[in-house]
């Protein structure tokens, strides 16, 4: 079953509104999870790395201003638009950094993303 | 140059047939991983499998299997019998110990399995 959580999987807002999205991990706890967006027939671009109790480490060209990211406990952390664009429209997924079961490594385990339109 | 190499957009299989969909990476790290996630219409992105760089042999996990040749830096993804349900985007991703955890991504291959 689903070990990743995102709430809601689909919004719809009127430009210059913020849209706070949500990612949990289930039965388990995340001290890392990271945001990703993706455009239609493309692959995932890492927008954030979020990490518990500290602030985000975001990538290159992603304004932090705009998408505030906080990791408040270690099951959840959120995305919020602020002041969302148009041009912001995309799909947002999360993962979660979970060890392998029976494994040595960890991976990351995502949500099932966010369909979000700015109007 | 790009990291993960994923050189077909698009293959066709037939129900029950094997498949195999290409990934080739590009790192100077000794120490790397390498994944493969599939994402069906719905969008969710389901882990695969996994394989060590220092994996002595290939990963399998049910009916995938991962084609490991570290001297041609290629980590294929075969699917055996394939089943229509398995008509999705495919990514083959890298995770390099210099990059915390953080993956790399493929452009992706949309995997067509028909009756």
């Amino acid at each position: 079953g689903a070990v990743v959580s995102q709430h809601p999987s689909r919004v719809i807002c009127k430009s210059g509104t913020s849209v706070k999205i949500e990612c949990r991990s289930l039965d388990f706890q995340a001290t890392t999870m990271f945001w990703y967006r993706q455009f239609p027939k493309q692959s995932l671009m890492l927008m954030a790395t979020s990490n518990e109790g500290s602030k985000a480490t975001y990538e290159q060209g992603v304004e932090k201003d705009k998408f505030l990211i906080n990791h408040a406990s270690l099951t959840l952390s959120t995305l919020t638009v602020t002041s969302a664009h148009p041009e912001d429209s995309s799909f947002y997924i999360c993962s979660a950094l979970r060890r392998l079961t029976g494994g040595n490594t960890d991976t990351q385990y995502f949500g099932p993303g966010t369909r979000l339109t700015v109007l | 140059a790009q990291k993960i190499t994923q050189t077909q957009p698009g293959m066709f299989v037939q129900e029950k047939e094997a498949v195999t969909l290409d990934c080739t990476y590009d790192t100077s790290d000794p120490s790397y991983g390498l994944f493969w996630y599939k994402q069906p219409s719905s969008g969710e992105m389901i882990f695969l499998i996994y394989q060590g760089s220092y994996d002595q042999q290939n990963a399998t996990e049910g009916r995938y299997s991962l084609n490991f040749q570290k001297a041609r830096k290629s980590a294929n993804l075969v699917i055996s019998a394939s089943q229509l349900g398995d008509s999705a985007m495919y990514f083959c991703a890298m995770r390099e110990r210099s990059g915390y955890s953080t993956l790399t991504f493929g452009k992706g291959t949309m995997l067509l399995v028909s009756p």
